[in-house]
């Protein structure tokens, strides 16, 4: 069955960076892009962005423009986002979600069980 | 701040149904498909509709969706106490190039 699971809860100081790893199992990882999205205590969810794992086009959202860069390891089956200049506003669960098929206007459709990501000094 | 708006809240007795707006704008709603989810505390969101109107497998009939102009909506018919949820409606935005999703609606089962 396809899973994605993602990497463990971070903890981080304002100003560094954290690295979230998404790897996936179950059917062919270049067939579908992958979104990142994130949601902070209480709020709703929040698109960052999208990436092919085949050809390796990304789309990043405006607002994490320069602070974040999704690449993938197609040895792996494995998705990963950084985020930098981390603040506490960043605090937030981060999400791997597939796609529902290939292309950038697919909708989010499985997803990962998130990563906590608590950024603090 | 969210560019696609909806009710904070909607209730109903179970067997009732239950609708649930959400207010775009032409660069979003108007030129591009909605998408629906579900979210049950303290777990991820699940696609709930696609492509305005169309069920992934597994998901009840009871849950249908719709789309005119620049606005969609979800209903709930024959309300169940396990549809007590946050509920988010998302689309593609031509503007920002990117996704958006609704600012969401937590639904009651009185």
């Amino acid at each position: 069955q396809v899973q994605l699971v993602q990497s463990g809860a971070e903890v981080k100081k304002p100003g560094a960076s954290v690295k979230v790893a998404c790897k996936t199992s179950g059917y062919t990882f270049t067939s579908y892009y992958m979104h990142w999205v994130r949601q902070a205590p209480g709020q709703g969810p929040e698109w960052m962005g999208i990436i092919d794992p085949g050809g390796g086009r990304k789309i990043n959202a405006q607002k994490f423009q320069g602070r974040v860069t999704m690449t993938r390891d197609t040895s792996t089956s494995t998705v990963y986002m950084e985020l930098s200049s981390l603040r506490s506003e960043d605090t937030a669960i981060y999400y791997c979600a597939r796609a529902l098929y290939s292309g950038s206007y697919s909708p989010p459709e499985l997803w990962g069980q998130g990563t906590l990501v608590t950024v603090s000094s | 701040q969210s560019v696609l708006t909806q009710p904070p809240s909607a209730s109903g007795t179970p067997g009732q149904r239950v609708t649930i707006s959400c207010s775009g704008s032409s660069s979003n709603i108007g030129s591009n498909t909605v998408h629906w989810y579900q979210q049950l505390p303290g777990t991820a969101p699940k696609l709930l509709i696609y492509t305005n109107n169309q069920r992934p497998s597994g998901v009840p009939d009871r849950f249908s969706g719709s789309k005119s102009g620049t606005s969609a909506s979800l209903a709930i018919s024959g309300l169940q106490s396990e549809d007590e949820a946050d509920y988010y409606c998302a689309a593609w935005d031509d503007s920002l190039n990117g996704f958006v999703f609704g600012t969401g609606t937590t639904v009651t089962v009185l």
